[in-house]
Parts: structure tokens; C-alpha cells; sequence
């Protein structure tokens, strides 16, 4: 299957700093990654959706400013944690999607990134 | 909005007892992903279902696709301790761009 990477995988930081997390599709040409977040024992819930070339497109009650998304190539896709809180820290989870040469969708996860904000 | 549930939320069997979870959306879907996601882990792709109908075989896991095209299923058979984990289904409606996660359900296999 195709590969998604991550990182930072974990990352400590100070409450008012801003954190950024890359997510590299590696074998393949992604124009739309999602940003998902994932607290724990719980479901994936996504952010926003991050296409290339264009502005992010964040959920209900995302805040854009807060939650700086970048998608500058086919591969890369970034999303900066600015400002920080505690009740930031989760699991960040970015996916890319390709499409088959049929048409059809495939979502492949990248491993996460854990945050936690001291 | 499009949501995705799924039952149960959590499943105990013990080791040899087969298991199902069930998917069920609230709008129809043209396409139904399934992932595994170990404790700690990231989910991971298991399978997609774009038919109506569709039935699928890995090994011990079977996956179904509701000939309304608006719930799914996925059957263990003689579930083993490798199978822990959570397992979600996400669908993608047939105007949207993401695909919609269910809750997920938590199997624990007791050996």
C-alpha cells in the first residue's frame, strides 16, 4: 500500500509556543490530505482538509487561525499548532488521498504525531 | 450533515469466538473504507467496498456492503489476539470530498 509519513512523531512543548507537523506522501501525488485529531479511546474527528495549491478547508468549529494549514506540493502538507495550550495535546493524525486509475477514493493514514503541551 | 455509526462500541469474545461489527450511515454512500487501528497505533487500511451488494474476503475477515449502499459489516471469524484493536468504518457520500469516520468498535480477545 502506499506510505504516509509523519513528523515530528512526538513532540513536548511549552504552552504558548507554536508546533509544526509535516506529512509527506511518499510514493505517491496527493492534492487533498486531511488533518484529522484523536483524543484518546475515541474516534478520528477531522479538521480540515487540505488541498494543494489552495486555502484549507476546516470544519465547524476548527478555529483557521489557530490551526495553520500549509499543502505547498503533491507530497507535503503542514499543520501548525500556534500558540499552544494544554487542551491542545492530542493525537494529530494526517491522511492523503489517491485516487485508483477506476475512479475510486483510498485514504492512507500517516502514523501521528503526539502533542503535548506542558 | 452525513454520520456514521457503529455497534457495538465494545466487544469481548474469547479467543475462537467470532465477532461482527456493523456500519450504518445515515445518507447513502458510494464508497465504504475499513480500518484497524492496534492500541497505540495508527488506523490502517483494511478494505473498500464501491458496490452494491459487495462482499469481500480477507482470510478470517469478511466485509459486506448493504445493497442500499447505507451500512456494511465486517465479520471475524475465530477471532485471535491479533485481532485487538479498534476498528473503524468510514464512508464517503456520493457528493462529498471526506470520508465520514464511524465511532469505532473496541475488540478485546481473551485468550
Amino acid at each position: 500500500g502506499a506510505v504516509v509519513s509523519q513528523h515530528p512523531s512526538r513532540v513536548i512543548c511549552k504552552s504558548g509556543t507554536s508546533v509544526k507537523i509535516e506529512c509527506r506522501s511518499l510514493d505517491f501525488q496527493a492534492t487533498t490530505m486531511f488533518w484529522y485529531r484523536q483524543f484518546p479511546k475515541q474516534s478520528l474527528m477531522l479538521m480540515a482538509t487540505s488541498n494543494e495549491g489552495s486555502k484549507a478547508t476546516y470544519e465547524q468549529g476548527v478555529e483557521k487561525d489557530k490551526f495553520l494549514i500549509n499543502h505547498a506540493s503533491l507530497t507535503l502538507s503542514t499543520l501548525t499548532v500556534t500558540s499552544a495550550h494544554p487542551e491542545d495535546s492530542s493525537f494529530y493524525i494526517c491522511s492523503a488521498k489517491r485516487t485508483s486509475p477506476l475512479g475510486t477514493d483510498t485514504q492512507y493514514f500517516g502514523p501521528g504525531t503526539r502533542l503535548t503541551v506542558l | 450533515g452525513q454520520q456514521v455509526m457503529q455497534i457495538p462500541q465494545y466487544q469481548h469474545v474469547q479467543e475462537g469466538e467470532d465477532f461482527t461489527t456493523y456500519c450504518n450511515s445515515s445518507t447513502t454512500l458510494s464508497n465504504i473504507q475499513w480500518y484497524k487501528q492496534r492500541p497505540g497505533g495508527h488506523p490502517v487500511f483494511l478494505i473498500q467496498l464501491v458496490k452494491s451488494g459487495e462482499v469481500k474476503k480477507q482470510k478470517r475477515l469478511t466485509f459486506q456492503f448493504g445493497e442500499a449502499k447505507k451500512n456494511s459489516s465486517l465479520h471475524i471469524t475465530a477471532t485471535q489476539t491479533t485481532d485487538v484493536g479498534t476498528y473503524f468504518c468510514a464512508g464517503l457520500g456520493n457528493y462529498g470530498q471526506n470520508f465520514v469516520f464511524g465511532p469505532g468498535t473496541r475488540l478485546s480477545v481473551l485468550p
